[in-house]
């Protein structure tokens, strides 16, 4: 069963337009959610952390909200330098594994 | 640089041979993850270590697969008897153990099985 389900998988974008990605969760005992960026040919990178319903972060062009089901990353202004697959993974009760969802490429043109 | 390194970066090799990947883990950092990743696909847990102490490992580490971090610091991963659908991206990650820290990635060995 998938426990984490990212949408959309991919994502044009025109610079400036501003759009959101969704990540929804069907875990129990839900102890953070985490987003990343991930580079072709590189590992992920860290953006945020996310530990209780309400929660939002925020880092230059980018803000992430968490609710009991779904988080989502807004980009505001996008630069094509946000180009980027980000994934989305969350940390349950009883395990120290990250589990990631699929991610959504965001293609950011200018 | 004081981020996580994986060497090599990459590994071509035949069929049926062995092959071993050396993470070194944030230097400060005691726990240790390895996660496997294929194309469009988002990364799988393999293992975890706390210091030198492997604590969780997934259905997806069989027997040809196994692990160390002898003294806690870097890590191995081989895998034995390569097959085809070994091929795919290993990653490696640290974090401190506090609860719930984030893991941070290096940039991966891709490992192609001719």
């Amino acid at each position: 069963e998938d426990q984490v389900t990212q949408s959309p998988e991919a994502l044009r974008l025109q610079e400036g337009e501003s759009s959101s990605l969704n990540c929804s969760y069907t875990v129990s005992g839900l102890r953070g959610l985490f987003w990343y960026r991930q580079d072709p040919g590189k590992g992920p990178e860290f953006l945020f952390t996310l530990y209780s319903a309400g929660e939002e972060k925020e880092k230059e062009r980018l803000k992430a909200t968490l609710t009991k089901k779904e988080s989502f990353l807004h980009i505001t202004a996008p630069k094509p330098e946000d180009s980027a697959t980000y994934l989305c993974a969350v940390l349950q009760d009883g395990s120290e594994k990250l589990v990631f969802g699929k991610g959504t490429k965001l293609t950011v043109n200018p | 640089d004081t981020g996580v390194s994986q060497n090599p970066r990459h590994k071509i090799t035949k069929r049926g041979q062995n092959v071993t990947f050396r993470c070194d883990p944030i230097s400060e950092h005691n726990r240790l993850y390895w996660y496997r990743q294929t194309l469009g696909q988002g990364p799988e847990f393999l293992t975890y270590f706390q210091n030198e102490a492997q604590l969780e490992k997934s259905r997806l580490l069989s027997d040809r697969f196994s692990a160390e971090r002898p003294k806690g610091s870097f890590s191995t991963l081989e895998i034995q008897r390569t097959e085809q659908g070994d091929s795919a991206m290993y990653l490696c990650a640290s974090s401190l153990s506090s609860s719930n820290q984030p893991q941070h990635f290096g940039d991966g060995t891709r490992l192609s099985i001719l």
